[in-house]
């Protein structure tokens, strides 16, 4: 089967840095995606790990541990615009099993 | 611009009706996907397809059938639409089988009355 828990919500401060962790187990596993929506708005790619490590892409990094079930996403330098829900997306042969989504509210 | 476009943003339908999503992508993508989106549960798989005429279901095919006649529409049919339904509808494409990114529509709301 495919599990995929990542937190509920998540409140950060604009300029901070603010990381956002996802486990997952499934059956098969190429890769782990992490995706950014916006409300009202559709998923769009950020990042994608398929080895062990920490993949940076500006004010977004994001990290993947194959033998702990574990990624997280670190965004750092947050602006207002940050806030948005994160999806964490495990995927096998072409087939991505989502989480839940983190919803993250950047205040002032 | 590469784009994957949903026929219907918002749709309202009577119980026991057949509902057609509509789904375009203009990137010659091999994969397309149907998912749906409901608060608290995410983002889950109903039906995908690897290319023309081939489909599999994804997680929750129940109520759900779909067609993929060209390589680059794929749709997603509610036969006798119930209000369990009533949620948005997400159709995206990927490059590879073996792992590309998804590229989403704008997503279609479905309330079944």
């Amino acid at each position: 089967g495919q599990n995929i828990d990542q937190p509920t919500e998540m409140t950060a401060t604009e300029g901070a840095i603010v990381q956002i962790n996802c486990t997952y187990q499934t059956s098969g596993f190429n890769g782990l995606f992490w995706y950014q929506q916006h409300a009202g708005e559709a998923p769009t790619f950020l990042s994608y790990n398929v080895l062990d490590g920490l993949e940076e892409k500006g004010r977004f990094s994001s990290f993947l541990s194959r033998s702990k079930g574990y990624s997280y996403l670190l965004l750092k330098e947050l602006q207002m615009k940050d806030s948005a829900s994160y999806l964490c997306a495990a995927s096998n042969a072409g087939k991505s099993t989502f989480g839940d989504g983190t919803t993250l509210t950047v205040k002032p | 611009d590469v784009k994957v476009t949903q026929s219907s943003r918002y749709l309202v339908k009577r119980t026991g009706e057949k509902v057609f999503l509509e789904c375009v992508q203009d990137m010659d993508h091999e994969n397309m996907f149907w998912y749906r989106q409901d608060p608290g549960l995410g983002l889950r798989l109903i039906y995908f397809s690897y290319d023309v005429k081939m489909k599999e279901k994804g997680d929750i095919p129940e109520g759900y059938s779909v067609s993929r006649e060209k390589k680059e529409r794929f749709s997603l049919i509610l036969e006798s639409a119930s209000t369990n339904q009533t949620s948005m509808y997400l159709c995206a494409s990927s490059y590879s089988t073996v792992d590309g990114e998804l590229f989403f529509g704008e997503g279609s709301r479905l309330t079944v009355l």
